[in-house]
C-alpha cells in the first residue's frame, strides 16, 4: 500500500509571499494531520482534517489554514510569509487520530528568505 | 493544555546496553498514549498506540507500559543496537485528536 506522500519536497519562498504545501493520506485513510518541525519546538500540531472538515486547530496564526478534498488529500497554505515559518512541514494520515498510529510522510521543507 | 515531558533529553549508550526512556503527562483525560521513532532524513514511523491502564506492548526488542494513573510510560530497549539510534517521541491526543508531541529522547548507540 502506497505511503503518504507531500509535494514539494523542498521550497524556497521570499517572506511575504505565500505558499501551498500538498499532502496524499494513504488509501482508506480519512484523518490528516498537519504538525510543523524547527528546531527548538518539537513537533507542532496545525490543524487536523477529517472527511473534509477541520476538527481541531493549534495554536498558529490565521496565516496558516488548510482544507481536505473529498478524495481525502489535504492542503496547507501560509500566506504572508515571515521568517520564522521556514521549518519542516509534516502531514500523517490515520484511521482515527487518537486511537490509531498516525503514518507521516515524508515533510516539506520550506525555507523563507 | 496537555504537557507531555520526555527524560531524558538525550542518551549516549554503547552497542549491547538496555536503556528506557519516559514519558510523563497529565493523567485527567486520557484518551491515548503514541510511542514514535523518527531517524534522522526519515520520516517518524509509529511503535506502539496504547489506550489501557497497565497496557504493555512489545515489537522485537522494544516494549513499553503505560500507567494512566501516574500518568507515565516507559519505553525500553533491550540489547540497544546502532540502528536503533533515533529520536524518540511520545504524543498525547486529546479527545478531538489533536496530538501534543513531547521534546523526544534522542538516542545515541556507539558500536
Amino acid at each position: 500500500k502506497a505511503g503518504v506522500t507531500q509535494t514539494p519536497r523542498y521550497l524556497i519562498k521570499t517572506r511575504g509571499q505565500q505558499v501551498t504545501l500538498s499532502c496524499s493520506p494513504i488509501s482508506g485513510h480519512r484523518s490528516v494531520s498537519w504538525y510543523q518541525q524547527t528546531p527548538g519546538q518539537g513537533l507542532q500540531f496545525l490543524f487536523e482534517y477529517f472527511s473534509e472538515t477541520q476538527r481541531n486547530k493549534g495554536n498558529f496564526p490565521g496565516r496558516f489554514s488548510g482544507r481536505q478534498f473529498s478524495n481525502s488529500r489535504s492542503e496547507m497554505n501560509v500566506s504572508t510569509l515571515e521568517l520564522g515559518d521556514s521549518a519542516l512541514y509534516l502531514c500523517a494520515s490515520s484511521l482515527d487520530p487518537v486511537s490509531y498510529e498516525q503514518y507521516f510522510g515524508p515533510g516539506t521543507r520550506l525555507t523563507v528568505t | 493544555i496537555l504537557n507531555v515531558e520526555q527524560s531524558p533529553q538525550s542518551l549516549h549508550v554503547q552497542e549491547g546496553d538496555s536503556t528506557n526512556f519516559t514519558c510523563s503527562f497529565p493523567s485527567s483525560n486520557f484518551y491515548a498514549l503514541h510511542w514514535y521513532r523518527w531517524e534522522t532524513a526519515k520520516s517518524p514511523e509509529a511503535l506502539f498506540v496504547m489506550t489501557l491502564n497497565g497496557d504493555e506492548k512489545k515489537k522485537g526488542r522494544i516494549s513499553a507500559t503505560l500507567n494512566t494513573k501516574e500518568g507515565y510510560s516507559y519505553l525500553y530497549i533491550k540489547g540497544s543496537q546502532p540502528e536503533d539510534s533515533a529520536t524518540y517521541l511520545c504524543a498525547r491526543p486529546d479527545q478531538g485528536g489533536k496530538l501534543i508531541f513531547g521534546q523526544g529522547t534522542e538516542l545515541s548507540v556507539k558500536p
